[in-house]
């Protein structure tokens, strides 16, 4: 069965600290692996990985896939209260579906 | 350029109930997902319409159905309720099948 699993469910840092957020994956016919922000409602989407290695970059947000050991990270370096939200990763699967992670709840204090 | 939509917002029912969840894709996409997001859970995915076919389905009932128009709206309906559809719908719209989506503020739903 196809599954998908973010660690640590939970993270607690402040101001400042740099985070590391994972996400590895099992899935069939593996596509693409996206990671999404959720803070209130609607996921707003971070990165789409497809190659293995290719480090992909967005201000202090930045992300690599490894599909020999079929995990990604997603790191925040000097993080801001504003990056508190639930971090989803997802894999896209063969037939288009994506297959979600739990999510990783991180809570940024001042 | 508009984004994607959805209706309502908010609603109650009660087991047994039928309900209607309504999505407007985002400006030319004609693909349309929809997924459950329970309460601390990860999107499950439910079904993709693609040009009005269903073009993929997750592990959900019958019970779960959809539609999409011509215009790539899409309707999520759901019959005989239960209390554990008590959860967020969310509906996400792309360019293509596959393509990166993009999703609505979801309708919180309630089974009393």
């Amino acid at each position: 069965e196809d599954k998908v699993v973010q660690s640590p469910l939970s993270l607690v840092v402040h101001e400042g600290d740099t985070v590391t957020l994972n996400c590895s994956y099992e899935v069939t016919n593996f596509r693409s692996l996206l990671w999404y922000k959720q803070e209130k409602k609607a996921p707003t989407f971070l990165f789409m990985l497809t190659s293995s290695g290719i480090e992909k970059k967005s201000g202090r947000l930045s992300s690599i896939l490894d599909k020999k050991e079929l995990f990604s990270i997603l790191n925040i370096t000097a993080t801001q209260t504003g990056d508190s939200a639930v971090y989803l990763c997802a894999v896209e699967a063969g037939d288009y579906q994506l297959i979600w992670g739990a999510g990783t709840k991180l809570i940024i204090k001042p | 350029e508009t984004g994607v939509t959805q209706s309502p917002t908010h609603l109650i029912k009660t087991r047994g109930q039928q309900v209607t969840l309504r999505c407007s894709s985002q400006s030319g996409h004609n693909t349309v997902s929809w997924y459950q997001q329970a309460l601390g859970q990860g999107p499950q995915f439910i079904f993709q319409y693609y040009r009005e076919e269903e073009n993929g389905r997750g592990n959900f009932p019958p019970r779960f159905s959809g539609l999409q128009f011509p215009n790539y709206s899409s309707e999520l309906n759901v019959n005989a309720l239960e209390l554990d559809d008590s959860a967020l719908y969310l509906c996400a719209s792309s360019l293509v099948s596959g393509g990166e989506q993009f999703f609505g503020p979801g309708t919180r739903l309630t089974v009393l």
